[in-house]
């Protein structure tokens, strides 16, 4: 089974400061790596989604940077707000695929220090 | 606005009972998936469909049983076989890498 890697398990940050979260793939094949978030109680929702023709996207305060060759992808929450906290996960697949068993990273709870 | 329907939104099972988890999308997405989420814990793969009428075990399938006799609906069955069934449930669908998931049923064992 192939393995995806999420770290940290847990992370504490200050408000206004930058929270980073990696994950790590191992099937070459991947070619699109999305980050979801989940808040309590509710289901995940897709964050934001890089392909591996660019090494990094920004959608507001979420980037995410992309090392084709460490086979790492990382999501950066500058300006880390109280209303971030919350669990993330990435699961890295193949966007041709009609279907198949993606891996989720293991997630990271997030939480923001007001 | 598209998305995945899930009902009801708490369930509460007795021992021995078999109870089913209702999941609709109108997403038109040919693939679905339902995952089962423990407190504090990541996503475990229960069942998963590419197409009507055919599904695919996933890595905790013992205890559940699905159906996709239509593209729009994928029911999970827990059935009396699971024996520790109190979790959170959550139904999704794929369409291009990416997931777009339903609010969740959580179950409890009473």
């Amino acid at each position: 089974q192939q393995q995806v890697k999420q770290s940290p398990q847990s992370l504490i940050v200050q408000k206004g400061g930058i929270s980073i979260i990696n994950c790590a793939y191992e099937n070459t094949a991947f070619d699109y790596f999305p980050w979801y978030q989940q808040f309590p109680g509710k289901g995940p929702a897709l964050l934001i989604a890089i392909r591996p023709d660019v090494s990094e996207k920004k959608e507001g305060r979420f980037t995410i940077s992309f090392n084709k060759s460490a086979k790492q992808f990382s999501l950066h929450i500058m300006d880390s707000q109280p209303g971030d906290s919350a669990t993330y996960f990435c699961a890295p697949n193949w966007s041709h695929s009609s279907a198949s068993k993606i891996i989720f990273g293991s997630g990271t709870r997030l939480s923001i220090r007001p | 606005d598209g998305g995945i329907t899930q009902s009801p939104k708490y369930l509460f099972r007795k021992e021995g009972q078999n109870v089913t988890l209702s999941c609709e999308q109108n997403l038109n997405h040919d693939a679905m998936y339902w995952y089962r989420q423990d407190p504090g814990q990541g996503l475990r793969l229960i069942y998963y469909s590419q197409i009507v009428n055919d599904f695919q075990k996933g890595d905790i399938a013992e205890g559940y049983s699905v159906s996709r006799e239509k593209k729009e609906s994928f029911p999970l069955t827990v059935t009396s076989a699971q024996k520790n069934p109190t979790a959170f449930y959550l139904c999704a669908s794929l369409r291009d890498g990416g997931y777009t998931f339903g609010s969740g049923t959580r179950l409890t064992v009473v």
